[in-house]
C-alpha cells in the first residue's frame, strides 16, 4: 500500500520564477492538503482540496495556487518567487468528511524542499 | 483561532528513560481534535497518537501516551523506554471545527534528543 508521494524531491529556482509541486495520496484517500513548513517553524496550512475544488485556505496569497485531478492527485503552483517561499512543502491526504473529532489523522508525504535564491 | 503552543528547548533524555514533551492549546470551540507527529530529520510527519475532546480517557499507542487535561488545555505526550530512535522533532498539532476534514494547526515543534 504505497503512502503519500511528492515529487520532486528537492527543487532549486530563482527569484520571480514559477515552481509546481506534485502530490499523490495514499491509497484510498481523496482529500489533500498542502503546508509549509519554514525552517525550525511547524507547518502552516496552505490549502485543501476535496472532490477537485478548494475547500479551506490558510493565511497565502493567490500566488499559491493548486489543483487536484479526478485520480486525486494534486499540484501546487506558486508565482514569482520570493526569498521566503524557500520551505518544506508538505502534501498530507485523509479521507473526505471526516468530523472535527475523528480519529482519521492526515498522512504526509516526504515533502518538496524548495529553496528560492 | 485555534493555537498552538510548545516552549520548551530541547529536550534530552536518557535511553529507557521516559520523557514529557508539553503542549497547551486555546481555542473556543467545544469540539477539537489533538494530534501529535514525529519528524525526523528525513523530514516525513509521522502520526503517534490522537485525543478527541470528548474522549473520557488518555490515548495511548504503544510507548505513547496523552496526558490531556482539559480544564487546563494542555495535551502533554509521554513517550516510555525512550530509544536512541525518538531522537527526532515533535509536533502537538490540533484540528479545528471549520468544515469537514478541517485543516491541523501545529506548534512550533520540540527537538527531543535520546542520549545512550
Amino acid at each position: 500500500d504505497a503512502g503519500v508521494t511528492q515529487s520532486p524531491t528537492h527543487l532549486i529556482k530563482t527569484r520571480g520564477q514559477q515552481v509546481t509541486l506534485r502530490c499523490s495520496p495514499k491509497s484510498g484517500h481523496d482529500t489533500v492538503s498542502w503546508y509549509q513548513q519554514a525552517l525550525g517553524q511547524g507547518p502552516q496550512f496552505i490549502f485543501q482540496y476535496y472532490e477537485e475544488e478548494e475547500r479551506q485556505r490558510g493565511n497565502f496569497p493567490d500566488r499559491f495556487s493548486g489543483h487536484q485531478f479526478p485520480n486525486y492527485s494534486s499540484e501546487l503552483n506558486v508565482n514569482a518567487l520570493l526569498l521566503g517561499d524557500s520551505a518544506l512543502y508538505l502534501c498530507a491526504s485523509s479521507h473526505g468528511l471526516a468530523g472535527v473529532t475523528s480519529s482519521y489523522e492526515q498522512y504526509f508525504g516526504p515533502g518538496t524542499r524548495l529553496t528560492v535564491t | 483561532a485555534q493555537k498552538i503552543t510548545q516552549t520548551q528547548p530541547g529536550m534530552f533524555v536518557q535511553e529507557k528513560e521516559a520523557v514529557t514533551l508539553d503542549c497547551t492549546y486555546d481555542t473556543s470551540d467545544p469540539s477539537y481534535g489533538l494530534f501529535w507527529y514525529k519528524q525526523p530529520s528525513s523530514g516525513e510527519m509521522i502520526f503517534l497518537i490522537y485525543q478527541g475532546s470528548y474522549d473520557q480517557q488518555n490515548a495511548t499507542e504503544g510507548r505513547y501516551s496523552l496526558n490531556f487535561q482539559k480544564a487546563r488545555k494542555s495535551a502533554n505526550l509521554v513517550i516510555s523506554a525512550s530509544q536512541l530512535g525518538d531522537s527526532a522533532m515533535y509536533f502537538c498539532a490540533m484540528r479545528d471545527r471549520t468544515g469537514a476534514n478541517s485543516k491541523l494547526t501545529f506548534g512550533k515543534g520540540i527537538t527531543l534528543s535520546v542520549r545512550p
